[in-house]
């Protein structure tokens, strides 16, 4: 099946840029997503991009999509303190139906 | 509109118990997704429901089912509780069942098995 990895923990200071990666192993995943959560909250999604596009920029928030690595990155620009949260990767394969979501990227801002 | 609502929020129970978690989504959205969330497994897809037929479904015993009524409502059953099944159980509800619909998570059930 699907496997879809990130790394645990990033940290960065506030106005810096975050950079969250993310890898997948299933080539015929067709949309790729972005996920927030703060706690106590369910998630919420960010953005998602199709598996034809290499990029989707939506205001502080840009995703890079190397479909030949298999390889989604997010990155928030002028990063807040309201940007602290675990930021989840999920890919949707046409064929099953269903999303897998990665283990979560807990981003933390330091002032 | 409101968003999607998870009762209860918070539920205890014993080994061996079963549990029933409910969902109503978004006004409008006729598909229902259930998650597991746990810090060893992360989020596990359950099965999601749309206008009352289950689409698909993910890897897990029997002894987890659910339901999806005609008001889209959903409910998800957990039968004879093991202590690994404690977990943060999302809901989450979208217009319908395309890959790009956005999907609105609940806040969750936290369900403990002691």
């Amino acid at each position: 099946g699907e496997d879809v990895e990130q790394s645990l923990f990033l940290s960065v200071r506030e106005g810096d840029s975050s950079v969250i990666n993310c890898t997948y192993t299933d080539s015929s995943s067709t949309y790729l997503y972005w996920y927030k959560q703060e706690p106590g909250a369910g998630l919420q999604l960010l953005t998602y991009i199709f598996s034809n596009m290499d990029m989707k920029q939506d205001q502080r928030l840009t995703v890079l999509l190397n479909k030949k690595d298999k390889h989604l990155s997010l990155r928030i620009a002028d990063t807040q303190t309201g940007d602290s949260a675990i930021y989840f990767c999920a890919v949707y394969n046409t064929n099953a139906g269903k999303s897998t979501f990665g283990d979560g990227t807990t981003l933390t801002v330091k002032p | 509109k409101a968003g999607v609502t998870q009762t209860p929020r918070y539920l205890i129970k014993t080994r061996g118990q079963q549990v029933t978690l409910s969902c109503s989504p978004i006004s409008g959205h006729r598909s229902v997704s259930w998650y597991q969330q746990t810090p060893g497994q992360g989020l596990q897809f359950l099965f999601e429901y749309f206008s009352e037929t289950q689409r698909n479904k993910g890897n897990f015993p029997g002894r987890f089912s659910g339901r999806q009524f005609s008001n889209s409502r959903s409910e998800m059953n957990v039968s004879t509780l093991e202590l690994g099944d404690s977990a943060l159980y999302l809901c989450a509800s979208r217009p319908l069942a395309t890959p790009t619909d956005t999907q609105y998570f609940g806040p969750g059930t936290r369900l403990t098995v002691l």
